[in-house]
């Protein structure tokens, strides 16, 4: 089992590009979280959703991010038009999604708005 | 508004002590508490999951405590060891949804 997978590992893009960051979840994992962290600061919840389906996005800013988590293929966090203060660690984490049980956490993606 | 709050200074302790780390929360009714390690550049890893009803639970050297009643648990290393130095951080879930809502973590230093 390969656990959660994130990339790119680190990704640069210059102000007002996009990113794009994908996780694929644990092979039998149908819940995914993602999370942002900022340097010396805790993880700040951004979104759950399961597949196809947008559980929780209370986190997540109004304006110029979206999650996606299609039927097929990976759980895809997008930033339009970056700015500066979106630079931070992205982490993505799985679960099987039943109560009591652990999140899976992938090795983030490290953003860097220059 | 609703907290969950961990040491926010760094914890030195002495190779071989017992390292008890804390966390807080106000204005949430958990289902269950986990404890989860970071490591600089890595992702969390989870170490251990306590529910409402249970006081206590062990797992080798580490240990967590819940009380609902305090709004506190703690997480005790015993017989520390310089490869526990990481941050550690406490996420709480409630009943009814899968999702987790982490403290700001406490970094962790064990002296040789």
């Amino acid at each position: 089992n390969a656990g959660v997978m994130q990339n790119p590992r680190h990704l640069v893009r210059r102000r007002g590009q996009e990113a794009r960051l994908r996780c694929s979840p644990m092979k039998g994992h149908s819940h995914v979280y993602w999370y942002r962290q900022l340097p010396e600061e805790g993880l700040k919840f951004m979104v759950y959703l399961q597949k196809e389906n947008i559980i929780d996005e209370s986190g997540m800013p109004k304006e110029r991010f979206s999650a996606e988590f299609p039927k097929e293929g990976p759980s895809i966090l997008r930033i339009q038009q970056v700015v500066r203060g979106d630079s931070a660690a992205y982490f993505c984490a799985s679960s099987l999604g039943t109560e009591n049980t652990e999140a899976f956490f992938g090795q983030g993606t490290r953003l860097t708005v220059v | 508004s609703q907290k969950i709050e961990q040491n926010s200074e760094a914890l030195n302790i002495q190779e071989g002590k017992t390292a008890t780390l804390t966390c807080n929360y106000t204005n949430y009714s958990p289902a269950y508490l986990q404890w989860y390690r970071q490591d600089p550049g890595r992702g969390p890893v989870f170490l251990l999951l306590i529910r409402e009803n249970e006081k206590e639970k062990r797992k080798e050297r580490l240990k967590v405590t819940f009380d609902t009643t305090l709004k506190q648990s703690l997480f005790h290393i015993t017989a520390s060891q310089p490869a526990d130095s990481a941050t550690y951080l406490c996420a709480l879930g409630t009943s009814g949804t899968y999702k987790y809502i982490f403290g700001t973590g406490t970094r962790l230093k064990v002296l040789a």
